[in-house]
């Protein structure tokens, strides 16, 4: 089955306690991306990579960190958390090039964390 | 600052009626739009994407796309309860990133049986 998979689904943690969110698709896709999102501030893009080894920030790249060395695995590091990170989290990713196949984003099942 | 606009909602629609979500974006450059459906605690699903100006139909769904007005939209007939939940507008804008998408922050559409 095609999907991108998150882990921990849900993570309650302390401020400054270093934490890694994994994400993971099968679907060999090219492009990956973070967004979090928060009430009434919708979907924001943290970070995406287009390819292995190339990453670049999103529209809110502060206090995390992401890195991309194999294709199917992106992680999110949040070196030092803090309260005003806690949100709900998504992987997403899709295929290079348009078409109904690369416009086709694929989220993952999310990841509520709670920084305390 | 790319901006995509969505009214919040509440959209109340009766069972059986048609519902019709609207999305404005800002920048004139912006070349592909989607429409996704989140249910409550659930990662956001595409229902459809658009390119060109006027209608693309997909079963119950089309999308309405008008660049001269920056303006789509989403018609939903024959709304069912299981369509309640909360729409969001995409919009990939040209020489954004990986993705490029913005999110409009979603209209939460109820329909009453």
């Amino acid at each position: 089955e095609a999907q991108v998979t998150q882990n921990p689904r849900y993570l309650i943690t302390v401020t400054g306690k270093k934490l890694t969110v994994t994400c993971s698709q099968n679907m060999n896709h090219e492009y990956m991306s973070w967004y979090r999102q928060d009430p009434g501030l919708g979907l924001r893009q943290i970070y995406y990579s287009m390819n292995v080894e190339v990453t670049d920030k999103g529209d809110v790249p502060e206090g995390y960190k992401v890195s991309r060395k194999e294709k199917r695995n992106f992680p999110l590091i949040l070196e030092s958390p803090s309260p005003n990170q806690t949100s709900l989290y998504f992987c997403a990713s899709r295929n290079r090039g348009a078409g109904v196949g690369g416009e086709t984003q694929y989220f993952g099942p999310g990841t509520r964390l709670l920084v305390l | 600052q790319k901006e995509v606009e969505q009214n919040s909602g509440p959209l109340s629609v009766p069972e059986g009626a048609i519902a019709s979500l609207n999305c404005t974006y800002s920048d004139r450059g912006s070349q592909s739009f989607f429409w996704y459906r989140q249910y409550s605690g659930k990662s956001p699903e595409l229902i459809m994407f658009i390119y060109s100006n006027g209608d693309k139909e997909d079963g119950r769904f089309t999308a309405q796309l008008n660049k001269a007005s920056q303006y789509v939209s989403l018609l939903i007939r024959d709304s069912q309860p299981s369509d309640s939940a909360t729409y969001l507008c995409a919009v990939r804008y040209s020489g954004g990133g990986a993705d490029g998408l913005t999110f409009g922050k979603g209209t939460h559409l109820i329909i009453q049986p």
